[in-house]
């Protein structure tokens, strides 16, 4: 079966810190992966997405970077975190193709200071 | 025209009473809506999906009610218990369009009264 796995659970950074969040996937192979930010009370936005190696797409430009070093590995950074970043940050995965279900992994809670 | 509109907000039912959900999109192009439960602190878990070519889906106490010409969609939980206090999403997304990304509504916290 398929895990998804994020890390660290929970975050706390100052403002002007760098950020590394890192997603793994087990049981599948060259899925899409998605990074989606929640903030407090509010929907998903969805911030990348690949499906592939090296392959990133950005669906809202600002202060994250997304990288796909390997096929199951999904890193979302920052060189400079600000307040705003602050959220519930999300990866997901599916198989390649659309209309296929993602699935979401337990998220990591940012809180920036 | 990317947008689903989700109703409403927050919801508070009695224990066995009915929860209702709403959904509302635009863009004609979607065909598949997926709802997704969320509890707190966790990621949100596919609850129930459906395409355009059924008007209902049921799974247990789950139903989805699909509109295609009013473009509408909606969630009913029968026989709605504590344990289903949770935030609901409905999405969707179009056959061809990005990678089959889902374009999320906003939310609906719900909150049932033992």
């Amino acid at each position: 079966s398929q895990t998804i796995h994020q890390w660290p659970a929970t975050l706390v950074q100052p403002v002007g810190s760098p950020l590394s969040l890192e997603c793994t996937v087990e049981g599948t192979s060259n899925p899409n992966l998605y990074w989606y930010r929640q903030a407090a009370g509010r929907g998903l936005q969805l911030l990348f997405y690949s499906v592939g190696i090296g392959q990133i797409s950005s669906e809202v430009p600002q202060n994250l970077s997304a990288s796909r070093p390997q096929d199951r590995q999904f890193i979302l950074s920052s060189k400079k975190l600000l307040l705003s970043d602050s959220g519930f940050y999300l990866c997901a995965w599916s198989v390649q193709g659309p209309q296929e279900t993602q699935y979401f992994g337990p998220g990591t809670r940012l809180l920036v200071l | 025209q990317q947008q689903v509109k989700q109703s409403p907000q927050s919801l508070i039912v009695q224990k066995g009473g009915i929860s209702i959900i709403n959904c509302a999109y635009e863009n004609t192009a979607f065909d598949y809506f997926p709802w997704y439960q969320q509890f707190p602190g966790k990621g949100p878990a596919l609850l129930i999906a459906i395409r355009p070519d059924v008007s209902e889906k049921k799974e247990g106490r789950f139903t989805i009610s699909f509109n295609k010409s009013a473009k509408q969609f909606s969630l009913h939980i029968m026989d709605s218990q504590p344990g289903d206090s949770a935030t609901y999403f409905c999405a969707a997304s179009s056959y061809g369009g990005s990678q089959g990304n889902l374009i999320f509504g906003k939310g609906t916290k719900l909150s049932v009264k033992p």
